[in-house]
């Protein structure tokens, strides 16, 4: 089983719809949970970060964390074409950091 | 320009060459991250330092890979006795009390190693 698993996609959404990205991940020891957006040939990119259940938002987007489920989600609202990319869930249980195999998102104008 | 820096940018080698990629990180940023990334996957945790200490290592990290942080800023990793399996984009990043949490990893913009 491995460490963080992600739905690869990929997942079209017309402009301005809601984009929901779903994560599920093994460790029930970990902690600390964080969403990345990748770009087609660029590095991942930090978006969100959280750490206790329930929901965080900044600005358009929203990170869900449920750990009785093992289970972190991504809300992208009013999604736009600029959000077109791979998303990427990382958790760190101890002291190592893994990610999943990414999400790709496409969000047709 | 503050962020994480690499170089090479790209690295073309013959299998069985011995190559070294250099990481600065952020500054300040006391923990530093090697990962390596495949297309359509997601970056694989290889060693982490914190200040100089190496205080982890994927047990899927063959002999061939060393790291090191000499003096707790900029690390090298280096690969030696280069197989095609090891082409891949290796990734550094930082994290430390500037810019965000402890955890909150900031990446460079990648190595990319092709293996011949």
């Amino acid at each position: 089983q491995k460490e963080v698993e992600q739905n690869s996609g990929p997942l079209s959404v017309p402009e301005g719809a809601i984009a929901s990205l779903n994560c599920t991940y093994s460790d029930r020891g970990s902690q600390s949970f964080f969403w990345y957006r990748q770009y087609s040939g660029k590095s991942p990119e930090l978006i969100m970060s959280i750490y206790s259940n329930g929901d965080k938002e900044d600005g358009r987007f929203t990170a869900q964390l449920n750990k009785a489920s093992q289970y972190v989600s991504l809300l992208i609202r009013d999604s736009q074409p600029s959000d077109s990319a791979t998303y990427l869930c990382a958790v760190i249980p101890g002291n190592q950091f893994y990610f999943g195999t990414g999400t790709s998102l496409t969000v047709i104008p | 320009d503050t962020g994480v820096s690499q170089n090479p940018r790209h690295k073309i080698t013959k299998r069985g060459q011995n190559v070294t990629f250099r990481c600065d990180p952020i500054s300040e940023h006391n923990r530093l991250y090697w990962y390596r990334q495949t297309l359509g996957q997601g970056p694989e945790f290889l060693t982490y330092f914190q200040n100089e200490a190496q205080l982890e290592k994927s047990r899927l990290l063959s002999d061939r890979f060393s790291a090191e942080r000499p003096k707790g800023s900029f690390s090298t990793l280096e690969i030696q006795r280069t197989e095609q399996g090891d082409s891949a984009m290796y990734l550094c990043a930082s994290s430390g009390p500037r810019l965000g949490t402890y955890n909150e990893q900031f990446f460079g913009p990648g190595t990319r190693l092709t293996v011949l």
